[in-house]
């Protein structure tokens, strides 16, 4: 397997555009997460699916960000309209099930760089 | 989400043992001990995770005390390929992974 993809690996843009992240999960995993990490703040989950359907977004910081999962094997988190402080590393991670001991397996990140 | 310490920083020597240990005095009795690592410039990866046992895998061992108030992660022969930042986390139902701040483990050779 693969793994998990994401798309584009490196981003750069500015300020007030519309950025798009992509992801494909790992074959048969059913749960999907996207995190952001940054020096400040770390590792945060932003939202989590289950079977396609979000189950948790509390960690979304704002209505700039949106995430979608129009099926099992894609998902986008878009910004729109993007800003400085959103330069960060954003990773996608998917699991089989999210019981509290499935292991996540983490894509590459895509580095997003804001102007 | 029960909160997890760990030192901010270790050493070890390539070739030797290396203990990563994590306090978690508040888990509770369903909490799942993860164990993550992330190497420089990559995405972290599943290292370890126990309940009540000890548990090995081909990567590291998990030795978890009686009272499960801490744990500890025991790589049994580091590598400069193991130098990373370690995460303890604790996981109690659904699937979020809190991450807090880890541990860099530096390895010297």
């Amino acid at each position: 397997d693969a793994g998990v993809i994401q798309s584009p690996r490196h981003e750069v843009t500015e300020m007030g555009q519309e950025v798009t992240l992509r992801c494909k999960p790992i074959s048969g995993h059913n749960s999907l997460f996207w995190y952001r990490q940054t020096m400040m703040r770390g590792l945060e989950l932003l939202i989590y699916f289950n079977n396609n359907v979000p189950i948790d977004d509390s960690g979304m910081p704002e209505d700039r960000f949106s995430a979608k999962m129009p099926n099992a094997s894609f998902s986008t988190l878009k910004i729109q309209p993007s800003e400085p402080r959103d330069s960060a590393v954003y990773f996608c991670a998917s699991s089989f099930g999210w019981n509290s001991y499935n292991e996540q397996f983490f894509g590459p990140g895509t580095r997003l760089t804001v102007l | 989400d029960a909160k997890t310490t760990q030192p901010n920083s270790m050493e070890s020597n390539e070739e030797e043992p290396v203990h990563l240990p994590c306090n978690h005095s508040t888990i509770s009795g369903t909490d799942y001990i993860h164990w993550y690592r992330q190497l420089p410039s990559q995405g972290p990866e599943y290292v370890i995770h126990g309940l009540t046992s000890n548990v090995n895998n081909r990567m590291a061992s998990l030795a978890i005390a009686e009272d499960r108030k801490s744990s500890t992660l025991i790589l049994h022969r580091a590598t400069l390929r193991d130098a990373a930042v370690y995460y303890c986390i604790l996981r109690d139902g659904g699937g979020k992974l809190i991450f807090g701040q880890g541990t860099e483990l530096s390895v010297k050779p």
